[in-house]
C-alpha cells in the first residue's frame, strides 16, 4: 500500500541554523501539506501546496518557512533560521481528493 | 472559521467496555469530518471520515461515528474496547469546497484501556 514517507525521523539542530525536512508524498496525489505538533498540543496546519504553488498558509508560516517540490516527487519544508519554539513534530500529508494521508513525522529539536 | 472541540483530554475505559470520544465542530459551511488515531511515536492514521450521504460512518478497527448536524457533533464510538485501542484520537474538520483544504484539528483525546 502506498504511503507518505518522511526523512529524517529525528533532526537536532542549533538555534539559528537552517533545516530542511523532506517528504515523499504518494505518487498520484495532487495536494501536499505540512502540519506541526508541538509536544502536548494539537496538530496545527502550516501550509498547503497545489500545482507548484502555495494554496494556503497559516500565520505560523512566516518568512522563515518555505516549501518546495523540487523534482516532482519530493516535497520539502525549509526553516531558514530555527528558533527554540520551532521544536515540534512536523507531519507531511498528501491527498488526491479530500482524504489526507500522513507521514510518520520528523521530530525537530532546536537547542 | 472552523474549529473543533474534543471534550475530555483523557478517557479511561476497561477492556470490553464502550468507547465514546466526543467531538463538536463549528463550521459556517458544510463540513467534512474526520477521526485520526495516533499511536505513540507514530504518525496520524485515518480511522473514518464523513463527507456526504449516510450520517453513520464505519471505520477501521470497529470504530464508527455519527454526524449530527443539529448537534454539530461527530462522536466516535466502539462497542467493546481492546487493549490495542490505547492511543490518542484526533477529530478534524475541513470545508466542503475547493480541492486543497486544510484540516483543523481538535486538541486530541488520549484513550487508556485498562485490563
Amino acid at each position: 500500500e502506498p504511503e507518505v514517507t518522511q526523512t529524517p525521523s529525528h533532526q537536532v539542530t542549533q538555534m539559528g541554523q537552517e533545516v530542511i525536512l523532506r517528504c515523499v508524498p504518494i505518487s498520484n496525489h495532487l495536494y501536499f501539506y505540512w502540519y506541526r505538533q508541538i509536544l502536548g498540543q494539537k496538530v496545527e496546519f502550516l501550509v498547503s501546496f497545489y500545482n507548484n504553488e502555495i494554496s494556503e498558509k497559516s500565520e505560523i508560516f512566516d518568512d522563515q518557512f518555505s516549501v518546495e517540490r523540487p523534482d516532482g516527487s519530493n516535497f520539502t519544508l525549509k526553516i531558514r533560521s530555527t528558533k527554540l519554539e520551532d521544536s515540534a513534530m512536523y507531519f507531511c500529508a498528501s491527498s488526491y481528493d479530500r482524504e489526507q494521508f500522513f507521514g510518520p513525522g520528523t521530530r525537530l529539536t532546536v537547542l | 472559521a472552523q474549529s473543533v472541540t474534543q471534550l475530555g483530554s483523557h478517557v479511561s475505559v476497561s477492556e470490553g467496555a464502550l468507547v465514546l470520544l466526543r467531538c463538536n465542530y463549528s463550521s459556517s459551511v458544510p463540513p467534512y469530518l474526520f477521526w485520526y488515531v495516533q499511536y505513540p511515536n507514530q504518525g496520524l492514521q485515518l480511522l473514518l471520515k464523513y463527507t456526504t450521504g449516510a450520517t453513520l460512518v464505519k471505520g477501521i478497527n470497529g470504530f464508527e461515528a455519527e454526524f449530527k448536524k443539529s448537534e454539530t457533533s461527530f462522536h466516535l464510538t466502539k462497542p467493546s474496547a481492546h487493549m490495542s485501542d490505547a492511543a490518542e484520537y484526533f477529530c478534524a474538520v475541513s470545508k466542503v469546497q475547493g480541492g486543497s483544504e486544510k484540516l483543523v484539528f481538535g486538541k486530541g483525546t488520549k484513550l487508556t484501556v485498562n485490563p
